[in-house]
């Protein structure tokens, strides 16, 4: 059972463009959203998280959407380089356990052309 | 500097043989897992720690076993029992908190091809 959904499944932009990436969660017990970025060969890193007490975090050229009536999400990168090319991960999970357990989307891989 | 370390690389498993992946952190964290990666099913669950002694399965633990005798450590065995082990294996961690900045630190990861 697939809690959280990420689409599209792989993004090419143009430099300079915007890269938008979808989520979508079931369980609204969820209170924790945070985007992971994967280069090739390595472990994913933290990019950018967000609470439902906010509908919009924004960090650089990094720019989290959050929609809670319809359980979405979504990852804006502004500006997008050849840099940001990766594979990002979104994720979910429930705060006031005080323990991590993220549920994760199934990946978008990125490609900025230059 | 603090993170995590995953040895080795690469691994490579014959046809019935156990293999053991390393996971080592010096961030003085209380939980860590161990996540398996495939191509289009993004990262599921192994195992989990939540502190010394103690483990619990998470969606795919068929086939794989763990210890976490140390906070620091926290291997994985790779069991002939896993038909399909060929796949890119993460380990993390993290501390128990309530800030919306933490997360998992992941290691480099450990390809495992079965040969």
């Amino acid at each position: 059972q697939q809690q959280v959904k990420q689409s599209p499944q792989s993004l090419i932009v143009q430099k300079g463009g915007i890269s938008i990436i979808n989520c979508a969660y079931e369980n609204t017990a969820f209170d924790y959203f945070p985007w992971y970025q994967q280069f090739p060969g390595k472990g994913p890193a933290l990019l950018i998280a967000i609470r439902p007490d906010v509908s919009e975090k924004k960090e650089g050229r990094f720019t989290i959407s959050f929609n809670k009536s319809a359980k979405q999400f979504s990852l804006h990168i502004m500006d997008s380089q050849p840099g940001d090319s990766a594979t990002y991960f979104c994720a979910a999970d429930r705060m006031n356990t005080g323990f991590q357990k993220l549920v994760f989307g199934t990946g978008t891989r990125l490609l900025v052309s230059p | 500097d603090g993170g995590i370390t995953q040895s080795p690389k690469y691994l490579f498993r014959k046809e019935g043989q156990n293999v053991t992946l390393s996971c080592e952190q010096n961030l003085n964290h209380d939980a860590m897992y161990w996540y398996r990666q495939d191509p289009g099913q993004g990262l599921r669950l192994i195992y989990y720690s939540q502190i010394v002694n103690d483990f619990q399965k998470g969606d795919i633990a068929e086939g794989y076993s763990v210890s976490r005798e140390k906070k620091e450590s926290f291997p994985l065995t790779v069991t002939s029992a896993q038909k399909n082990p060929t796949a890119f294996y993460l380990c993390a961690s993290s501390i128990f908190r309530n800030d919306v900045d933490y997360g998992y630190t992941f290691g480099s990861g450990t390809r495992l091809t079965v040969v």
